[in-house]
This record gives C-alpha cells, structure tokens and sequence, in this order.
C-alpha cells in the first residue's frame, strides 16, 4: 500500500532564503508523485508532477523537486522565498490502476518579512 | 490540463436540509472524484464517480448520504443529505486529465447550523 509522510507541519523561513518542504512516501512500484499547493481560500494548484522520467522536476513558480528512489524522498525546494509563497503544500503519490490520490497531512509555509 | 468550476462557492445551511454541489469540466474527463477537507486538515476521498456507472465510495461514505450523479463526461453532482453541523467543511471535486493529473475546483465552504 501506498503512503505519503510530510515531515514538517510548519516551516518558517525569511524572504529571500531557500525553502525546504520535506517528503517521504511509501510504495510497492515506481510511483507517481505530486505537490500540490493550497493558498488561503483558494482552491488546490499543481506545483509539479513526478512520473519516472527526469528525477529532478521543475514546477511552476520556481519551485523544483527531486526524486530520490533510494531515500524514499521526494522534497520541494526554492531557492528564494517570496511573500506570495506562503501557502499550504501537499504532497501526494497516486495509487496503483485506479488513479486515487494518497495525501500527505500538508506544510504550511509562512514567510517572514 | 483541466479548468474546473463550482457551485456554490459557499453555502449556510440548517441542520436536516440536503445541498447539491454543482461540478463542471471544461473538457470531457473519465474520471471525477469528490473530496471532503476539514478545515485544517488535508484531502479526504468521499468517492469517485464515472460516466455511465455508479459511484464508488470510499469507506466511511455511503450512498444515501453523499448521492452522486454523473449524467455526462463534463459534469458531476455531489449532495451532502440530512446534514448536521459535523458535515461543516470544504468539498472539492477533481476531474482526471491528461498524463494522469487530476485538477481541482476551486471548492464549496458549507457551514451547518
């Protein structure tokens, strides 16, 4: 079965530093991965997909992610944070032949100025 | 991708009504799935819902709460019935695209008094 593990139910970083949001997943076949980010009110975007093509994937908005099959990871990155990326941030891996979601519990993100 | 529109986008309601939350694809899509997000918390799967078949539910969600109609490959329906103040959350509905990516309404806030 699969299973989706966010390691951090917060992070705080300043504006212009590198943003980490830690993933790890769980799953018995090469899987297909996700982050999805949630803004206050807002409905849910795809920041970037992962489906065993390039380990490194780049997202929208700057943000990037790099597959890690022997870590079991799956961490988002940025190389400098903005204001307009405080949000909430899922991670999530896709479930065998039924196309099902598996969620990870979210990061929220906050940005200090 | 998939452009996925709602309504409504909030509602009041009071304990024992029923309200239909109204899902529309700009595009025809196989598969439709339903969530609930308690605030706070991440994406739960109510159930998925496929043109020309019954819903499948997940479990903890039945049918004669959550009825779900699908009439075409473009559009869904999504009732929460009886309801009482613990149905108070958000539901989203998602549609499957291309390469396997399932895009998200923007949501429905219902609060029950």
């Amino acid at each position: 079965a699969q299973s989706v593990t966010q390691l951090d139910s917060h992070v705080s970083v300043s504006e212009g530093t590198p943003v980490l949001l830690r993933c790890n997943y769980s799953s018995s076949y090469s899987p297909s991965l996700f982050w999805y980010v949630q803004h206050p009110n807002k409905g849910l975007q795809l920041l970037l997909k992962y489906t065993s093509a390039a380990t490194l994937v780049k997202g929208i908005n700057g943000f990037e992610a790099e597959f890690k099959k022997s870590e079991t990871s799956f961490h988002l990155t940025k190389p400098s944070a903005h204001m307009s990326d405080a949000a909430e941030y899922f991670c999530v891996v896709s479930a065998d032949s039924n196309y099902q979601l598996i969620w990870g519990a979210g990061t929220k993100l906050i940005i200090k100025p | 991708s998939a452009v996925i529109s709602q309504k409504p986008s909030r509602d009041i309601c009071q304990r024992g009504t029923s309200l239909t939350i109204q899902c529309q694809v700009d595009s025809q899509v196989t598969m439709m799935f339903w969530y609930r997000q308690q605030p706070g918390q991440s994406l739960t799967l109510i159930a998925t819902a496929n043109q020309g078949s019954e819903a499948t539910y997940e479990s903890g969600f039945v049918i004669d709460k959550f009825p779900i109609s699908r009439p075409n490959l473009t559009f869904s329906t999504l009732t929460v019935s009886n309801m009482s103040p613990e149905d108070s959350s958000i539901y989203l509905c998602s549609a499957l695209a291309a390469q396997e990516t399932q895009y998200f309404g923007p949501g429905t806030r219902l609060l029950v008094l």
